[in-house]
């Protein structure tokens, strides 16, 4: 089966500038996370959608950060303005349902990496 | 208390020899405990992972031990190959299995690098 598509694999701008981030997850997969992987530290989650549904944005910065799952497919995560402090990987992974179980596995995109100069 | 604590932050093993990596926890809620393994320019992927009712669980070369009173759990990677060279991080879930997937809580990753 395909992977999780994310796009762009690298940006670089300058703070303040607003950026966006696109995730296609595996077919069929209800449940689709963004994480921030910030250098030399795990994954964070920021947020997480089932279907089109928001389960849990408690750790994504609204005052900057925005996410939407139109459809229940394919989702966006958008910065603006940009921090420097935003800088980091932003992985996008999706698994078949919420609950963890022994097949239900979170399967990640390779992540775009921001730079924010 | 919902921190995942993980060491060593790197790691250096020669070809053929053992590889171990730690991981504790203070949330005495917590009971799953995935390993993620991730190459440079991949996301990460789920190797292996345990629950509490069982102190060790082994796919291969790959073995979690898992010390429940003293909250610890460690990954052991036996006749370590270079293509194993890596990050890996744990990670720990209250809830076990029918637990929310978004309470996964992620260490802070170590720098495995086997040497030929």
């Amino acid at each position: 089966e395909a992977g999780v598509a994310q796009s762009p694999r690298y940006k670089i701008i300058e703070k303040r500038q607003s950026v966006a981030f696109w995730c296609n997850p595996i077919s069929g997969h209800a449940t689709l996370y963004w994480y921030q992987q910030i250098l030399g530290q795990g994954p964070k989650l920021l947020i997480q959608f089932q279907n089109n549904g928001v389960v849990d944005d408690s750790q994504l910065p609204k005052d900057r950060f925005s996410a939407e799952r139109l459809k229940g497919v394919d989702s966006t995560l958008k910065i603006q303005p940009a921090k420097l402090e935003d800088s980091a990987v932003y992985l996008c992974a999706s698994s078949p349902a919420g609950r963890i179980s022994g097949a239900n596995v979170l399967t990640f995109g390779a992540g775009s990496r921001l730079t924010v100069l | 208390q919902q921190q995942v604590k993980q060491s060593p932050q790197s790691l250096i093993v020669q070809k053929g020899g053992i590889s171990i990596i730690n991981c504790a926890y203070e949330n005495t809620a917590f009971d799953y405990f995935p390993w993620y393994q991730q190459f440079p320019g991949k996301g990460p992927a789920l190797l292996i992972a345990i629950r509490p009712d069982v102190s060790e669980k082994k796919e291969g070369r790959f073995t979690i031990s898992f010390n429940k009173s003293a909250k610890q759990f460690s990954l052991h990677i036996m006749d370590s190959q270079p293509g194993d060279s890596a990050t890996y991080f744990c990670a720990a879930a209250p809830g076990g299995y029918g637990g929310a997937t978004n309470k996964l809580i992620f260490g802070t990753g170590t720098l495995l690098a086997v040497q030929p």
